[in-house]
Formats: structure tokens, C-alpha cells, sequence
């Protein structure tokens, strides 16, 4: 298996445009995680799904940001609009079961100008 | 709210040191998983130590759960400049919801 996938791996974008992050996650796992990581705050949880359903979204920031996963293969991760404190490095990952290993993208360097 | 801290924040040593990081929770443990990043990739599971008092080891590394599954070390004999990462615990949140909590992690620095 090639691992959970990531796309892009990095985004520049302007102030106030829409950014959609996008993850496939290993095939065969049934929990997808979405992370940000930046040197303030480490790495944050904001949002896990368990068989494409939205568990916990208690993390997510703001009304800004939005998470779908309409298969068991596919999650994006929508800000609109974006604001330059939404740079970071953000994550997907996921895992057989919650609460065992959790294997990672290479994650997606997002920078709002 | 359930914290982890993680120390050092930061370490750089020389090559062929011996070092020690530390993970400690505001609330036991149920279980602890240890990760190590390198720069431009993500997270990558080391261990996952369960029960109080028990030590495991991978190679040069040996982890440590403390007695009252509070508290967890991770120590590196002879560090190579191959360990350089960021270092990670990782425990189950409470209440309910099944999500790992990340510390901030250690930043260890190996140098040749």
C-alpha cells in the first residue's frame, strides 16, 4: 500500500480564497484524522471521522472550516475563506481502529498571504 | 482539560550521546504511543506502552511507563545523527471521545 496520500503538499494562496486539502487514506481503515501542526501549538485534532462519519469536530477552529468524506477513500478539508493564520502544516491521517497506530500523509504546507 | 508536556523542548547533542526525553499527563494513562518526525514528513508510530512500569526496547531506544502510568521517558544510547526529529507522545483522550492527544514534542538535534 502506498500509505495515506496527500494533496497538494504545498499551497500558496492570497488572503480570503477558498483552499480544499485533500486525503486518501489507506485502504482497509476505517478511522481518518485531520491534524494541523505548527510550532505554537503542536500538532492539533480537528476533526476524526469513523466509517465516513464525522465523530468529533470539536477541534475545528472556526465555522471557516469544513470537512467532508463522502467514501471510504476519499476526505477533503475546505477553508473559506482562508486568513493568514490558517498556515500551517496540516495532516490526514488514519488507522485500522481508533486509538491504535495512526500512520500519516506527508502532509500539506499551507501559506495564506 | 487534559494536557501533555513534553521536555526538553528542545535538545542538540553530539553524536554518540546518551539523552532522555520526558512525557508527562495532567490524568493517567490508558495507554501511550511514542512517534518520531523528521522534517517534511509526518508522524511515524516508535511504540505503544500499556501498562504501568513496563519498558521496551527498539534498537538504541528504551521507553518507560511509569508505575503510576502518569508519566513516560524515552531514552537513546549512543545517538546517531540518523535520530534527528521531532519526538511526540500521544495518549487517548478522555471523555469519551476516542481521539489521540498529541504533546508538543521534543526537538532533538544530533549532530556529527
Amino acid at each position: 500500500d502506498a500509505g495515506v496520500i496527500q494533496s497538494p503538499r504545498h499551497e500558496v494562496t492570497e488572503m480570503g480564497q477558498e483552499v480544499t486539502l485533500r486525503c486518501k487514506p489507506i485502504s482497509g481503515h476505517n478511522s481518518l484524522f485531520w491534524y494541523r501542526q505548527t510550532m505554537m501549538r503542536g500538532l492539533e485534532l480537528l476533526i476524526y471521522f469513523n466509517n465516513n462519519v464525522p465523530i468529533d469536530d470539536s477541534g475545528m477552529p472556526e465555522d471557516r472550516f469544513s470537512a467532508k468524506m463522502p467514501n471510504a477513500s476519499f476526505s477533503t478539508l475546505k477553508i473559506q475563506p482562508s486568513e493568514p493564520r490558517d498556515s500551517a502544516v496540516y495532516f490526514c491521517a488514519s488507522s485500522l481502529l481508533q486509538l491504535t497506530e495512526a500512520f500519516f500523509g506527508q502532509g500539506t504546507r499551507l501559506t495564506v498571504v | 482539560t487534559q494536557l501533555l508536556e513534553q521536555s526538553p523542548q528542545f535538545l542538540s547533542i553530539q553524536e554518540g550521546e546518551n539523552l532522555t526525553v520526558y512525557c508527562n499527563s495532567s490524568s493517567v494513562f490508558s495507554s501511550l504511543q511514542w512517534y518520531r518526525q523528521e522534517p517534511g514528513e509526518g508522524p511515524v508510530l516508535l511504540v505503544t506502552v500499556v501498562t504501568g512500569g513496563e519498558v521496551k526496547k527498539l534498537k538504541r531506544l528504551t521507553f518507560q511507563f511509569g508505575d503510576a502510568r502518569k508519566d513516560s521517558s524515552l531514552h537513546i544510547t549512543a545517538a546517531q545523527t540518523g535520530d534527528t526529529g521531532l519526538y511526540l507522545c500521544a495518549q487517548p483522550s478522555q471523555g469519551g471521545s476516542e481521539k489521540l492527544v498529541f504533546g508538543k514534542g521534543t526537538k532533538l538535534t544530533v549532530n556529527p
